[in-house]
């Protein structure tokens, strides 16, 4: 399967752990964006990366969330100091222009 | 911030029936996209409609854009019970400002019965 994958897909964790979700591109799509979705609601975009580079971040990304995307390829996103309200399904997506997105099946963190 | 609002936000149709989703958005846009999405899944995307088309289709979708109205709509034809899913729409990007990233609406909720 060659489409977008995303390790771990379900992440239980406890209020102030951290957490670190991983997320594989499609190879040789230069674009990556990280995207947050809470139940009955569509994704809201946290960050994105072409190639290494970190070029946008929105105002959803406290200083708790940060992303890297060392080499280019894969991105992880890590969340310091959980909280409750970080519940949610974080989706990454990749392109190899802007436009369409490919969308991978997400992790769902549950913060208890 | 969402861009815009599907309406309805629910809907539920026979097998056989037709489907109408409808998008509102508040910006001027290059693009819109509309976007699948199974329970608990990714999404997938379906159509790509550019701000100067009116129409466009792709088997049983047709995807609608009304420029002057910030408005777009997708029909699914002779719905299944496998299209059962939410829908969302997205635009983007926005190349006199963001990097490329999506803002999609809060969808609707498509459930085809058999």
């Amino acid at each position: 399967d060659t489409g977008v994958s995303q390790d771990p897909r379900h992440k239980i964790t406890k209020r102030g752990q951290n957490v670190t979700f991983r997320c594989d591109p499609i190879s040789e799509h230069n674009r990556l964006y990280w995207y947050r979705q809470t139940l009955g609601q569509g994704p809201e975009f946290l960050t994105y990366f072409q190639n290494e580079a970190q070029l946008e971040k929105s105002r959803l990304l406290s200083d708790r969330f940060s992303a890297e995307r060392p080499k280019g390829s894969f991105s992880t996103l890590e969340i310091q100091r959980t909280e409750q309200g970080d519940s949610a399904m974080y989706l990454c997506a990749s392109s190899p222009r802007p436009e369409t997105q490919y969308f991978g099946p997400g992790t769902r963190l549950l913060v208890l | 911030s969402q861009q815009g609002e599907e309406d309805p936000q629910a809907l539920s149709i026979q097998e056989g029936e037709n489907a109408t989703m409808n998008c509102s958005y508040k910006t001027s846009i290059n693009n819109l996209q509309w976007y699948r999405q199974n329970s608990g899944r990714g999404l997938v995307h379906l159509i790509l409609i550019r701000s100067n088309e009116r129409e466009k289709h792709s088997g049983r979708l047709r995807v609608t854009l009304d420029t002057s109205k910030k408005s777009s709509s997708l029909l699914i034809t002779a719905s299944r019970a496998a299209d059962t899913a939410s829908y969302f729409c997205a635009t983007g990007p926005n190349y006199g400002g963001s990097q490329g990233n999506l803002i999609f609406g809060k969808g609707t909720k498509l459930s085809v019965k058999p």
